[in-house]
Order: structure tokens, then sequence, then C-alpha cells
């Protein structure tokens, strides 16, 4: 099956600063969505973006599909952007099975 | 718009014992979906229903774990005998329609502890 490597899988960065997380694929894929899960476990979808480029307020996302990669870009963070976050990719036309990476751990200092 | 429910929140069960989860997705959704969420990994997809049928349970243990949605609308996923390797949360989501493009909405998970 389809493999979803992230990286950094841990990152520390004080208030304000800017990120940027990476979810590579091993093949083409048709669905990419960008997850955050907080630190209570619930999962919010931040972005559907199989291609392209999506701007969420200080969150952005682009994907690269040809190159088979995907970033995220979180500006001037907030503590409540503390969690982690998970790259997840479905290739299979007509069936909306997702595989998620292993995620970024993003820890947001006052 | 009320989101994905679930419940129980939590659980604690003795190995060989059996639990079911129940999931009520968000109004209108066609497509639903049972995730098993290991500590420190990715959620992995157990099964994923359109309306009342079954479209992948590929990584369903069947010897163990059953899941069914009558009418097309909620769901329940149960574990019969429990091991300790289901220690886990599970995560029930769902999607407007089967196709290209469909945001997948999460509930709260229910945790569960497998003694």
């Amino acid at each position: 099956g389809i493999q979803v490597e992230q990286s950094p899988p841990d990152l520390i960065l004080q208030e304000g600063a800017n990120s940027t997380l990476r979810c590579n694929f091993s093949d083409s894929v048709n669905n990419l969505q960008w997850f955050h899960q907080n630190p209570w476990g619930q999962l919010i979808n931040l972005f559907y973006i199989p291609s392209g480029t999506k701007q969420n307020g200080r969150l952005s996302a682009t994907t690269v599909a040809t190159e088979r990669y995907s970033l995220l870009y979180i500006s001037s963070s907030q503590t409540t952007d503390s969690g982690v976050y998970f790259c997840a990719v479905g290739n299979n036309f007509g069936n909306e099975k997702l595989t998620f990476g292993t995620g970024t751990r993003l820890t947001i200092i006052p | 718009e009320a989101g994905v429910a679930q419940s129980p929140r939590y659980k604690i069960i003795e190995k060989r014992q059996s639990v079911a989860f129940w999931c009520n997705p968000i109004s209108g959704h066609a497509t639903l979906y049972w995730y098993q969420q290991i500590l420190g990994q990715g959620p992995k997809l157990l099964i994923q229903f359109q309306n009342n049928g079954v479209v992948d349970d590929s990584q369903l243990p069947k010897d163990r774990f059953s899941a069914e949605r009558l009418k097309g609308v909620d769901s329940t996923l149960k574990i019969q005998p429990a091991k300790l390797e289901d220690s886990a949360v599970y995560l029930c989501a769902s999607s407007l329609e089967r196709g290209g493009g469909d945001t997948q909405y999460f509930g709260p998970g229910t945790r569960l502890t497998v003694l």
C-alpha cells in the first residue's frame, strides 16, 4: 500500500514563530488531507488539498502532486496550535480510504 | 450542525471480555468510517460503510471485530473477545458522500483499555 512519511517527528517552538511541516507519499494520490489532533485527542480537518495551494488564516498548505509531497505552514504560532499534525492520503478512486502518516508533534512554548 | 457523536468516551475491560462502541455520524453523511489509533501512531482504517453497505473492511480483524450500520445511519463496532493489543482509541468519522474530495469529520473517540 501507499507509504506516508512526515517530518519532523517533533517540533518545539516559541510562541510567534513560523513552522513548516512536510508530508511525503510513495504513490500518486487523489485525496490528501491535513488534520490537527489537539491534546484532548480530537481530530480536526484543516485542509483537503490533493494539489495546489490553500490558505485559512495563519495556516496554509501546498501539495505538489507530481513530486509527491505536501507542506503545511503555520505562521505566528499560538499555544493552541500545539498537538499532533497528521497528513492522510488516498489513491483509490471511488473509495475514500485514507492512509495516515505517523504525525508531527508540535509544542508551542509561551 | 452537530458533529459526530461517540459513546462511551472511556471503557476499561479485562481481556477476553466483549465491548461495543456506538457512533452517530453527521446528519446526511452517507459514508461512515471506524479507525483504530494506537498510542503514538496515526489512525488506521478498520472499516468503511457507504450507507449501510461495507466498502472496505480489509484491515478489520474479523475473527474478533464486527461492525454494522443499520438503516444507513448510526453504527456499532464490537470486539469479542478483547485482547491486550486492542487497547487504543477507536475513532468514528463521516463524510458527505463517496467520491473524490470528501472531507472526513471525526468524533471525539472512545479510549479502550484492556487489562
